[in-house]
């Protein structure tokens, strides 16, 4: 199975500055087809995951556009150009280039 | 608007079988190309795929889940099921029916997710 490490695990971030999370895949994410399977997903407290970004910087439709996604090949990064109160939660990379899909294990969001 | 939304007993004992449903409303559960998901979250194995069901009606599951699970379909009222047999404590957790699409041009993700239902397995 592919493996995917995100890093930081956790992320303090005072409001209206940048934060990045970075997820680093085991194996290439580059599919037969040449597209690159790698989406971002937020959990909100108490809340179900959400999709922010898919094919590594596609943004969802109604994803605020001070949510970017970057990378390639194994390295991939969401980045938020300045943090608001409703970014804090949990934040997962995700690869559906090989079966079974994985999951990162998760980088918290937190206001300082 | 389409909505997902699990369903099933909140407790299941241990050896027994796991049933979960998931009513799709807004949308066809055959409508190309979307395919049925089930994922799982754990505070000890985070998110974890499970399986999905094509619009087609194929299944594919994770492998070592495979030969507890099955995802079926019942076209008629727009369902998706989930059985997972033998459950142990490890099964426990929240369950998640979710939208997903085949790769290809027009691939989208995990787009829809249902509220989540919680298992428990106890005796």
């Amino acid at each position: 199975d592919i493996v995917l490490t995100q890093t930081p695990l956790s992320s303090p971030v005072t409001l209206g500055q940048p934060a990045s999370i970075s997820c680093r895949s085991s194996q290439s994410l580059v599919h037969n087809d040449e597209s690159t399977y790698l989406s971002w997903i937020q959990q909100r407290p108490g809340q179900p995951p959400r999709l922010l970004i898919y094919k590594v910087s596609n943004r969802f439709s109604g994803v605020p556009d001070r949510f970017s996604g970057s990378g390639a090949g194994t390295d991939f990064t969401l980045k938020i150009s300045r943090v608001e109160a409703e970014d804090v939660g949990v934040y997962y990379c995700m690869q559906s280039t090989q079966f079974p899909l994985t999951f990162g294990g998760g980088t918290k969001l937190e206001i300082k | 608007q389409v909505r997902l939304q699990e369903s099933g007993p909140g407790r299941v004992k241990p050896s027994e079988t796991l049933s979960l449903t998931c009513t799709v409303s807004g949308v066809s559960v055959s409508s190309r190309p979307f395919c049925w998901t089930w994922v799982r979250q754990s505070p000890g194995k985070g998110l974890e795929w499970i399986g999905y069901i094509s619009y087609r009606g194929n299944p594919t599951y994770k492998s070592a889940l495979k030969s507890r699970v099955t995802i079926s379909v019942d076209t008629s009222k727009n369902q998706i099921s989930l059985r997972l047999r033998s459950v142990t404590a490890a099964d426990a957790g929240l369950y998640f029916c979710v939208r997903d699409s085949l790769l290809g041009f027009d691939y989208y993700s995990v787009d829809v997710w249902g509220q989540g239902t919680t298992v428990t397995v106890s005796s």
